[in-house]
């Protein structure tokens, strides 16, 4: 069966403690792995797409990276804006995605 | 200018009511989408339409039924609502073809609250 874990489910860091958050996935086939991040009371916001093992991907103070059976999301210095929930999907067919159940990240100053 | 918008923004109501949430996107996208998200965050699909025409309809309640009148709109109307359908809703959209590079896009969702 399809699945996608995150973890942890919850993390809180100091601004500018470094650290990553973790998306394993077990999947038929997979043809992209997602970041979002969403914040309270709105919807998803696109960070990354992956595509291969090895592949990585950086934006500001995150770096996504790739293997065969999960992905991470590195965070680099945090800041209180940071604060989050981060969601990965894969992406299995063309319209059909599997999300995990996010990692809530609050980055106290 | 909205790219996907939903409304409305909130809803509460009682069981055994029937309600609707519209969604409109302004992205020229040819696929969109209904997602559940429940309290422990699970983003799960429920519909997906492309130009017009369902192709992904998960197990979700026949009470659901799903209506896109053009490709830039995708409403969804729950009949006869029970306690467990209390979620917020996201309406998506994705381009396809060339411009498919799988990203979604989302609206601010539904938060639907059924008494």
């Amino acid at each position: 069966e399809d699945q996608v874990t995150q973890s942890p489910e919850a993390l809180r860091l100091q601004e500018g403690e470094s650290s990553s958050l973790n998306c394993s996935y077990t999947v038929s086939g997979l043809r992209g792995l997602f970041w979002y991040r969403q914040d309270p009371g709105k919807g998803p916001e696109f960070l990354f797409t992956l595509y291969s093992a090895g592949e990585e991907k950086e934006k500001e103070r995150l770096k996504a990276t790739l293997t065969k059976k999960e992905s991470f999301l590195h965070i680099t210095a945090p800041k209180p804006e940071d604060s989050a929930t981060y969601l990965c999907a894969v992406q299995v067919n063309f319209n059909k995605f599997y999300f995990g159940s996010g990692t809530k990240l609050n980055v106290k100053p | 200018d909205t790219a996907v918008s939903q409304t409305p923004k909130y809803l509460v109501t009682q069981m055994g009511n029937d309600k609707s949430i519209k969604c409109e996107q302004n992205l020229g996208h040819d696929t969109m989408y209904w997602y559940k998200q429940d309290s422990k965050k699970f983003l799960k699909i429920m519909f997906s339409y492309n130009n017009k025409e369902l192709i992904i309809n998960e197990t979700v309640p026949n009470r659901f039924s799903p209506k896109s009148p053009d490709k830039a709109h995708l409403n969804l109307h729950i009949n006869s609502l029970e306690l467990g359908d209390s979620a917020v809703y996201f309406c998506a959209s994705s381009p396809t073809g060339s411009k498919d590079t799988g990203e979604l896009f989302f609206g601010e969702g539904s938060r639907l609250t059924v008494l």
